[in-house]
């Protein structure tokens, strides 16, 4: 079955910048998306089509991709965007949509 | 305001059987395909199912074909899981998720609030 791994933890100091990577075979054929999760709450769609922000998300989160890698920056980072995130894409059918093992982003 | 509430869980028995719901509203639901995503506790998420619009297209993952039946019924704003021969694996929040399609890609916008899922005996 198709996987996406992330690391399992990022930590950082306020105002500083948070990377997130996500890797799969698939990903040079399809888009990755990102969704940021906080305790007791649904996830939210912070990042689309790789790097494309959804209205109302803030300008500090971008996204970028790289082969079989994409990334999720977070540049100024603050205490609110402590979180779970988590990338999803699909196989290389499209017909399996499958989400990453997630990333829990510690501020200090 | 786009709005996804999910009803239906509840505590069941290993082997039994449950209907999820998602009533939708603040958009044209009958334009949107849909989705459902569980997480068992403490866990990732899993994406579940996905059907089409008009509910001539339809997946599942492997975890849960066979047993789940996805549908909806557009005149009433509403989307299903049927959840059958259930097991304790099945133990989750099982969210439903607006898909949003643009070209050959697509992704999930709003989430609902979840509804939790507990199989034991």
């Amino acid at each position: 079955s198709y996987e996406l791994t992330q690391p399992p933890s990022v930590s950082v100091s306020p105002g500083q910048t948070a990377r997130i990577t996500c890797s799969g075979d698939a990903l040079p054929k399809q888009y990755a998306y990102w969704y940021q999760q906080k305790p007791g709450q649904a996830p939210v769609l912070v990042m689309y089509k790789d790097s494309e922000r959804p209205s109302g998300i803030p300008e500090r989160f971008s996204g970028s991709s790289s082969g079989t890698t994409v990334t999720l920056t977070i540049s100024g980072v603050q205490a609110e965007d402590e979180a779970d995130y988590y990338c999803q894409s699909a196989d290389s059918s499209g017909t399996l949509y499958v989400f990453g093992t997630g990333t829990k982003v510690t501020v200090l | 305001e786009v709005q996804l509430v999910e009803s239906g869980g509840g505590l069941v028995q290993p082997g039994g059987s449950l209907r999820l719901s998602c009533a939708a509203s603040g958009f044209t639901f009958s334009s949107y395909e849909m989705n459902w995503v569980r997480q068992a506790p403490g866990k990732g998420l899993e994406w579940v199912s996905y059907i089409s619009n008009s509910g001539s297209t339809i997946y599942y993952a492997d975890s849960v074909k066979g047993r789940f039946t996805i549908s909806r019924d557009n005149a009433k704003n509403s989307l299903y899981l049927q959840m059958n021969s259930l097991r304790a694996e099945d133990t989750a929040v099982y969210y439903c998720a607006r898909d949003i399609r643009k070209g050959l890609y697509n992704w999930f916008d709003p989430w609902g609030q979840g509804t939790l899922v507990t199989v034991s005996s």
